[in-house]
């Protein structure tokens, strides 16, 4: 079965600039999680979702927002980009979590300039 | 809070050389544990798991075992390949606040 899709996968913005990424968890799970990684930070957990709801959210600005749909695939956005949100953006699916597997998608590649 | 410490690199080895890179975590409770593995320009593959003390993960001839005694999760390849050069990282999820928490990665490259 098709893995986590994530698009765009490579995309460049201006400073100021806001930025949405989407993710399609594998077929069947209903969690979606959402990670930075950054050469100085490593991984870096943003947030997750189950069934339309925010579970856990990761120390990061408000400006990093989520969201996910009926069925089951999400977006996050950030707003007024700054340069320090330049990352590999990955997205992550579980059928529950707990200790289900935790599956990624190979991740959108964020330049802000 | 939960935390995972993992042996940092760069590891250089030749093939068919052993590896063994080291993790220990913090966690409450019965945490699970995973490695996954990261190649250029990729996301994270998990390369193994093990969720419950004593039960040892294994795949594509990568071993390790959970021990609760030493909080300890070390991932060991007997014999090394090219192909195994990449970026690996120890992760754990407590099972109750939906997350993994990573360690820093450990890159690991094979020479021929």
């Amino acid at each position: 079965k098709a893995g986590v899709t994530q698009t765009p996968r490579y995309l460049i913005k201006t400073r100021g600039q806001q930025v949405t990424l989407s993710c399609s968890p594998i077929s069947g799970h209903r969690s979606v999680s959402w990670y930075q990684q950054t050469p100085g930070q490593g991984l870096q957990f943003l947030f997750e979702y189950f069934s339309e709801t925010q579970r856990n959210k990761g120390n990061f600005p408000g400006r990093f927002s989520g969201r996910q749909f009926s069925n089951s695939r999400s977006e996050m956005n950030v707003s007024t980009l700054e340069l320090g949100d330049s990352a590999l953006y990955l997205c992550a699916s579980s059928y529950r979590t707990g200790e289900d597997t935790i599956y990624f998608g190979e991740g959108s590649w964020l330049t802000v300039v | 809070g939960n935390s995972v410490t993992q042996m940092e690199g760069p590891v250089t080895l030749s093939e068919e050389a052993f590896l063994t890179i080291n993790c220990t975590y913090t966690a409450t409770g019965y945490p699970s544990l995973f490695w996954y593995v990261q190649y250029p320009g990729e996301g994270l593959q998990l390369l193994l798991k093990a969720t419950k003390a004593d039960d040892k993960g294994s795949n594509k001839g990568f071993e390790a075992t959970y021990r609760k005694e030493t909080t300890s999760f070390h991932l060991e390849k007997g014999s090394v390949q090219v192909s195994d050069s990449a970026v690996y990282f120890c992760a754990l999820s407590d099972n109750s606040d939906y997350k993994l928490s990573f360690g820093a990665g450990t890159t690991v490259t094979v020479r021929a």
